[in-house]
């Protein structure tokens, strides 16, 4: 069965400061794999995907993210944060057969001005 | 526009009731969804259906039923047997193909009085 692990509840970042936030799966074949973020009280909204092909992908507002096979790990990075940026980010696995998603539990994203 | 509404945005449940989610979705996707998110617990899936008139059990559907008579619809009904049934409610649904990505709607909290 596949899994997903995002080591860190919260973190806190200063507005204009760099931003990583860290995704582990556990799945036996190529994944698919997404990132997506929530603001308060609302759905998720996709922020960007892997398939296959090039590791580093681009995603909206600035987001992107580097798949690593051997590290089994789908990390999200934004260069310089905004404060809108603050949110829950989830991390999604999903299977090859059928259209299921395994998430994270989410790491909640603070922006300090 | 094409989206997935859900309705109510809260709702409150008296002991003993059964109450229905609604989620309607004008994208014509075949696959919905259901989740259940606690806080700093991600998302669970309660219910999925692939196509019109079938549907399958998720990770945690005890205490909930589900629907799919109508390709645009895939109401949620909590039960009383659901004993903690407070929390926030997501559907999504994907398109027959792309993978696996799946758009959410805005959710709806769900309270007990």
């Amino acid at each position: 069965a596949q899994s997903v692990t995002q080591p860190d509840i919260h973190i806190t970042v200063s507005e204009g400061a760099s931003l990583e936030l860290r995704c582990n799966y556990s799945y036996g074949a190529t994944p698919y794999l997404f990132w997506y973020v929530q603001s308060p009280g609302q759905g998720l909204q996709l922020l960007l995907k892997y398939f296959s092909g090039d590791t580093l992908v681009q995603g909206i507002k600035g987001f992107e993210a580097e798949f690593k096979r051997s590290q089994s790990s789908f990390n999200l990075r934004k260069p310089s944060v905004h404060w809108s940026d603050a949110a829950e980010y989830f991390c999604a696995v999903g299977a090859n057969a059928g259209n299921m998603l395994t998430f994270g539990g989410g790491t909640r994203l603070m922006v300090k001005p | 526009d094409g989206g997935i509404t859900q309705s109510p945005k809260y709702l409150f449940r008296k002991e003993g009731q059964n109450v229905t989610l609604s989620c309607e979705q004008n994208l014509n996707h075949d696959a919905m969804y259901w989740y259940r998110q606690d806080p700093g617990q991600g998302l669970r899936l309660i219910y999925y259906s692939q196509i019109v008139n079938d549907f399958q059990k998720g990770d945690i559907a005890e205490g909930y039923s589900v629907s799919r008579e109508k390709k645009e619809s895939f109401p949620l009904t909590v039960t009383s047997a659901q004993k903690n049934p407070t929390a926030f409610y997501l559907c999504a649904s994907s398109p027959p193909s792309l993978g696996n990505i799946q758009y959410f709607g805005a959710g709806t909290r769900l309270s007990v009085l």
